[in-house]
C-alpha cells in the first residue's frame, strides 16, 4: 500500500529536549516536505527536499533541521524545542512526474512542548 | 502584506449551489497553483493543481488562474454536504519548490 508514515503520532516534551519526528514513504517519490499547521494560519511549509541530499528552507524553517540521506526518509529534527513549536506536523511526498496529480500526506504528528 | 491572501470564511451555502473560493497573491514568480481540501481532524489532500494560467476541470471542480490579476479560484458545481471542509490554496514557483499557503476557507454545505 502506498503510504507516508510518521512517528510518533503524539508527543509531549519539555523545552530544550532534542527530538526527531520521522517520515518515511514507500513510493520512491523525489519530493518531500514538512509542514506545520496552527489554528487560523493554515499550513506552513518548514523544509522541502527535491531529492537525496537536496534540501531547502520553506516558509518557517527557524528552529528546525532536516536531512535526506535516503530517498524514502525525511526526518524533522528539533534540536532545542520551544513552546511556540507546539503544533500539528505533516510530512508529504510528491512524485517528480508532472503528469501525476497526487501528493501523499502522512497522518500527522501532534507535538506539545511544555 | 501576506504573499497569499485567502478569506477564512466561514462560507455557508445550500446544497446544489455553485461555490467560488478565491485567493490573491503578490509574488509574480508563482507558476504552480494548488488547491487542497481538509476535512475536520484529517490531513490535507491535494484536490487539483494548475501550471501557469488557464482553467482545469475535474468532475465538479474547476480551478482557474488569472496571472494578470494574481487571482486564483476554485469552483465547485452542484455542491454537496460532503464538500463541507476547509479549502486551502497554495502556490510555488514550480513543482517541488517552496510553497506558500493561504489560511484556508471553511465551507459548509447545508442539506
Amino acid at each position: 500500500e502506498a503510504q507516508v508514515t510518521q512517528n510518533p503520532r503524539y508527543l509531549i516534551t519539555v523545552t530544550g529536549k532534542k527530538l526527531t519526528v520521522t517520515c518515511s514513504q514507500n513510493m520512491n517519490h523525489e519530493y518531500m516536505s514538512w509542514y506545520r499547521q496552527d489554528p487560523g494560519l493554515g499550513l506552513r511549509q518548514i523544509y522541502y527536499s527535491m531529492n537525496v541530499e537536496v534540501t531547502d528552507k520553506g516558509d518557517v524553517p527557524e528552529g528546525y533541521k532536516v536531512s535526506r540521506k535516503e530517498k524514502r526518509n525525511f526526518p524533522l529534527i528539533l534540536e532545542s524545542p520551544s513552546p511556540n513549536q507546539t503544533s500539528l506536523y505533516f510530512c508529504a511526498s510528491t512524485p517528480k512526474d508532472r503528469g501525476t496529480d497526487t501528493q501523499y500526506f502522512g497522518p500527522g504528528t501532534r507535538l506539545t512542548v511544555l | 502584506q501576506k504573499e497569499v491572501e485567502q478569506d477564512p470564511g466561514p462560507l455557508s451555502v445550500p446544497e446544489g449551489a455553485i461555490v467560488s473560493l478565491n485567493c490573491t497573491y503578490s509574488n509574480s514568480a508563482f507558476q504552480y497553483f494548488m488547491w487542497y481540501r481538509q476535512y475536520s481532524r484529517k490531513g490535507p489532500e491535494l484536490l487539483m493543481y494548475t501550471y501557469s494560467s488557464g482553467n482545469k476541470e475535474d468532475g465538479r471542480f474547476t480551478a482557474q488562474v488569472d496571472k494578470s490579476s494574481k487571482y486564483i479560484s476554485l469552483f465547485i458545481r452542484d455542491s454537496q454536504p460532503s464538500d463541507s471542509a476547509t479549502y486551502l490554496c497554495a502556490m510555488s514557483p514550480g513543482r517541488g519548490f517552496k510553497t506558500i499557503f493561504g489560511a484556508g476557507t471553511r465551507l459548509f454545505v447545508k442539506a
